[in-house]
């Protein structure tokens, strides 16, 4: 079974408005990343956060990781049409960054 | 995706071919990855070579069979594929030992007919 699960699997916001995914994962882990993927594209990294790390910001992007829950959120403010992706957690059970664990994603449309 | 290059972008074979996938980083890592990207399934991670040597394999099937010359280039030769192998093949680097976020290329579209 998948160790990230992404919800929802997919959201349509206006431009300007803030969006929320959640990702859910079932062993402890050394680190949680999210990437993003344009369609057809490969990913792209956007922040990684720590099993000892709560939240964590960078631009318009904030990170909350709740180990006791295992799960994490991504929220993206003031969202733009070029936002519009498919957003993925990944989960670093070792360390290393060498065996990462991906989910299905969450795709994101925003309308302008 | 910038520093990792893979080629063609699309392919499209049959089940009889013999085909090949390029890789390259230019970002000085010493660990590359495959992945394969089917629709609505996660990523599934298939190889992965850290110093040139092969330290993962997720019993992907004897069809595939990687390659890695050195850090920089890494192949995944492709025979006598079937049609639920058409996917989005990705590849990766990283630094083991560093910042731990995978790089990406744009990918691979394979179509198998």
């Amino acid at each position: 079974s998948q160790q990230g699960e992404e919800d929802p699997q997919a959201l349509s916001i206006q431009e300007g408005e803030n969006a929320t995914m959640n990702c859910s994962y079932k062993t402890s882990i050394n680190n949680l990343q999210w990437y993003r993927q344009n369609s057809g594209r490969g990913l792209v990294h956007l922040i990684l956060i720590r099993s000892n790390e709560r939240e964590k910001h960078s631009g318009r992007l904030r990170v909350t990781l709740d180990t006791s829950k295992k799960s994490s959120s991504l929220l993206i403010t003031a969202s733009r049409a070029a936002d519009t992706a498919s957003y993925f957690c990944a989960t670093d059970i070792t360390g290393g960054g060498n065996k990462l664990t991906f989910g299905t994603g969450t795709q994101l449309k925003v309308e302008l | 995706e910038t520093g990792v290059t893979q080629t063609p972008r699309h392919l499209v074979m049959g089940m009889t071919n013999k085909k090949s996938l390029k890789c390259e980083q230019h970002l000085g890592h010493n660990a590359m990855y495959w992945y394969k990207q089917s629709a609505k399934k996660p990523l599934e991670l298939m190889f992965v070579y850290s110093l040139e040597e092969r330290v993962e394999n997720n019993s992907v099937p004897s069809r595939f069979s990687p390659e890695c010359p050195n850090s920089s280039h890494l192949f995944l030769h492709l025979h006598t594929l079937q049609p639920e192998d058409s996917a989005l093949y990705l590849c990766a680097s990283s630094q083991i030992g560093g910042d731990e976020k995978l790089f990406f290329g744009s990918g691979t579209q394979l179509s198998v007919l």
